[in-house]
């Protein structure tokens, strides 16, 4: 049961384009969410995070958008850079069980194209 | 500098053979991870630990075993039990002590593949 889901597994972007990421989940009772960056052969790389009292956060080029209602998020980097080819995964994570563990996405490969 | 070792960062494996992946780290966190990726999923919970001497299922634990005798170490065991082994594994701590809303560090992964 894949309580986190990426739909796309791989997105082209222009260099200097927006690039828009998106990750849709089926569990409720998730409340915090976090975007990694994962380049081949290397450990991810926090990018983001949110939490589900806000609809919003943004950090440099990055911006993460949540809409509890329809339970999806989206990671927008604008403008889209070729150092940011790389693998995306969102991560969801319950901040009552207790225990941190995070639900990872299937991972979208994003292409910068010079 | 900080950070979280995992090593070697290849591994082979004969069937029926155990083999052992080390994870270490240097940021005095509490909380460590096993991850697995496969090619074309997410990273799945093999086991973690929130504490020394303790630790708990993750998962994907079947074929799996952890030991945390110390604060910065946290191996994992790959037995012959686990029937399909390859794959690249991720080790993962986290500081608990500043909340739940912490990212994750991960180190630079194993692959871990059958001869």
């Amino acid at each position: 049961d894949q309580q986190v889901k990426q739909n796309s597994p791989s997105l082209s972007v222009q260099e200097g384009r927006i690039s828009i990421l998106n990750c849709d989940y089926t569990n409720s009772m998730f409340d915090y969410f976090l975007w990694y960056k994962k380049y081949p052969a290397e450990g991810p790389t926090f990018l983001i995070s949110i939490s589900s009292i806000k609809d919003k956060n943004e950090d440099g080029r990055f911006t993460v958008f949540l809409n509890k209602s329809a339970k999806h998020l989206s990671l927008h980097i604008v403008p889209s850079q070729p150092g940011d080819s790389a693998v995306y995964f969102c991560a969801a994570l319950r901040s009552n069980f207790g225990n941190e563990k995070l639900t990872f996405g299937t991972g979208t490969r994003l292409t910068i194209i010079p | 500098d900080g950070g979280i070792t995992q090593s070697p960062k290849y591994l082979f494996r004969k069937e029926g053979q155990n083999v052992t992946l080390s994870c270490e780290q240097n940021l005095n966190h509490d909380a460590m991870y096993w991850y697995r990726q496969d090619p074309g999923q997410g990273l799945r919970l093999i086991y973690y630990s929130q504490i020394v001497n303790d630790f708990q299922k993750g998962d994907i634990a079947e074929g799996y075993s952890v030991s945390r005798e110390k604060k910065e170490s946290f191996p994992l065991t790959v037995t012959s039990a686990q029937k399909n082994p390859t794959a690249f594994y991720l080790c993962a701590s986290l500081n608990r002590d500043r909340g739940f809303n912490q990212p994750q560090h991960f180190g630079d992964g194993t692959r871990l593949s059958i001869l």
